[in-house]
């Protein structure tokens, strides 16, 4: 079965600071790689999914995600933190379990700027 | 406006008082599910369906009942709540790509539950 790993729970940066968000799956075969955003009090808003291809996307807001087979990652990054980017972000592998199309989430980094 | 929508958003009720939250997508997807999100837990499957009635468990299914009699409704069913079931709940909806893997699963904007 798969499983998403973030292992920061709450990371702290700097308006305007860098930010990476890290993530590790284990799925047995080609994954689909998603990263998506909560803002306080919403619901999830897809950031970036990682299909096949060019292993560096492009999402909205200024991220971007690069897969990384070898290590089993797919982190998140964005070069200049904006306060708007306060928010939950959570990673997912999309895989098909016995029919069930299925998210696995990791549990989520919570991430607070600072001025 | 392509959308999923949950309702209620906020409920507080007591144990053993049945109560459905309902969902409804405007997007003709195929796919939709439940889930239900706990701090430090992220998002975990409940129940899906992957078209009129066709349902089945997800990953913490005890205590829930789900239904698709229509492609654009999937209420979620506590037939008896308990505490152990205050949660915050999101419903999603995706189309099948024809590799029979999520393109985007498009989320509500959750209903948070509150079982005293």
């Amino acid at each position: 079965a798969q499983s998403v790993t973030q292992p920061d729970i709450h990371i702290t940066v700097s308006e305007g600071a860098s930010l990476e968000l890290r993530c590790n799956y284990s799925y047995g075969a080609t994954p689909y790689l998603f990263w998506y955003v909560q803002s306080p009090g919403q619901g999830l808003q897809l950031l970036l999914k990682y299909f096949s291809g060019d292993t560096l996307v492009q999402g909205i807001k200024g991220f971007e995600a690069e897969f990384k087979r070898s290590q089993s990652s797919f982190n998140l990054r964005k070069p200049s933190v904006h306060w708007s980017d306060a928010a939950e972000y959570f990673c997912a592998v999309g895989a098909v379990d016995f029919g069930n199309e299925k998210l696995t989430f990791g549990t989520g980094t919570r991430l607070t700027i600072i001025p | 406006e392509a959308q999923v929508t949950q309702n209620p958003r906020y409920l507080i009720t007591v144990t053993g008082k049945k109560l459905t939250v309902t969902c409804s997508q405007n997007m003709n997807h195929e796919y939709m599910s439940w889930y239900r999100q706990d701090p430090g837990l992220g998002l975990r499957q409940i129940y899906y369906s992957m078209n009129v009635e066709v349902t089945d468990k997800g990953d913490v299914p005890e205590g829930y009942k789900v239904s698709r009699k229509e492609k654009r409704n999937f209420p979620l069913i506590l037939e008896s709540p308990s505490p152990n079931q205050t949660s915050l709940y999101f419903c999603a909806s995706s189309s099948e790509t024809g590799t029979g893997v999520n393109t985007e699963a498009f989320f509500g904007q959750g209903t948070r539950l509150t079982v005293v």
